[in-house]
């Protein structure tokens, strides 16, 4: 099952405009990420948010964490054409696994 | 700097046959795995090693075989395909974090193995 969940599925916007995309996660985290995926392509590390962080940027990018309610966003700011691609949450388990768990996605199209 | 590189990019199999997909990575990560993308459900682990001859098991290991015997190359087998295979096949690496102290959970990814079975 899948421990991520991202809303919306799909998101349409204006070249300029921000956008955000949501993560609900089931059980307590180590930490979050956030990867991209072009189409056809592997997924790219954007990222990391750790459990007792609330909030982290990289450049465009916002990241806000909310242990309390088990959710994270991604905002994506001044958003561009290059930015259209699929976005995904990941998170680990606590327990000491090597290994994460990813999200269904959420497909951003961002139009010129 | 190759990264992560998966062979082959494209497969087309017939029910029952065997194939290896190979990832091999050049950055001295210690940590591989090995995920299928199908529309809709996201990355799903099949198996994951964490070291040099050791394997585990993933989330949705049935019907897939892996082995570790060099640290760089992870290998993904298919004893027998089913159409229920038919999938995007990722591989990805990481290492541990030694100032950090755990692993790091910056995947790096490869381009992916496209394989339908018939």
């Amino acid at each position: 099952s899948q421990q991520g969940e991202e809303d919306p599925q799909a998101l349409s916007i204006q070249e300029g405009e921000n956008a955000t995309m949501n993560c609900s996660y089931k059980t307590s985290i180590n930490n979050l990420q956030w990867y991209r995926q072009n189409s056809g392509r592997g997924l790219v590390h954007l990222i990391l948010i750790r459990s007792n962080e609330r909030e982290k940027h990289s450049g465009r990018l916002r990241v806000t964490l909310d242990t309390s309610k088990k959710s994270s966003s991604l905002l994506i700011t001044a958003s561009r054409a290059a930015d259209t691609a699929s976005y995904f949450c990941a998170t680990d388990l606590r327990g000491g696994y090597q290994k994460v768990t990813f999200g269904t996605g959420t497909k951003l199209q961002v139009i010129p | 700097n190759a990264g992560v590189t998966q062979t082959p990019k494209f497969r087309v199999l017939k029910t029952g046959q065997s194939m290896t997909l190979l990832c091999a990575q050049d950055m001295n990560h210690e940590y591989m795995y090995w995920y299928r993308q199908d529309p809709g459900m996201g990355l799903r682990l099949i198996h994951y090693s964490v070291g040099e001859g050791t394997t585990a098991k993933g989330e949705v290991p049935d019907g897939y075989n892996v082995s570790r015997l060099k640290k760089q190359n992870f290998l993904l087998g298919l004893e027998s395909a089913a159409p229920s295979q038919t999938s995007v096949y990722f591989c990805a690496s990481s290492y541990y974090d030694q100032e950090r102290g755990w692993p790091n959970y910056g995947y790096t990814f490869g381009s992916g193995t496209r394989l339908t079975v018939v």
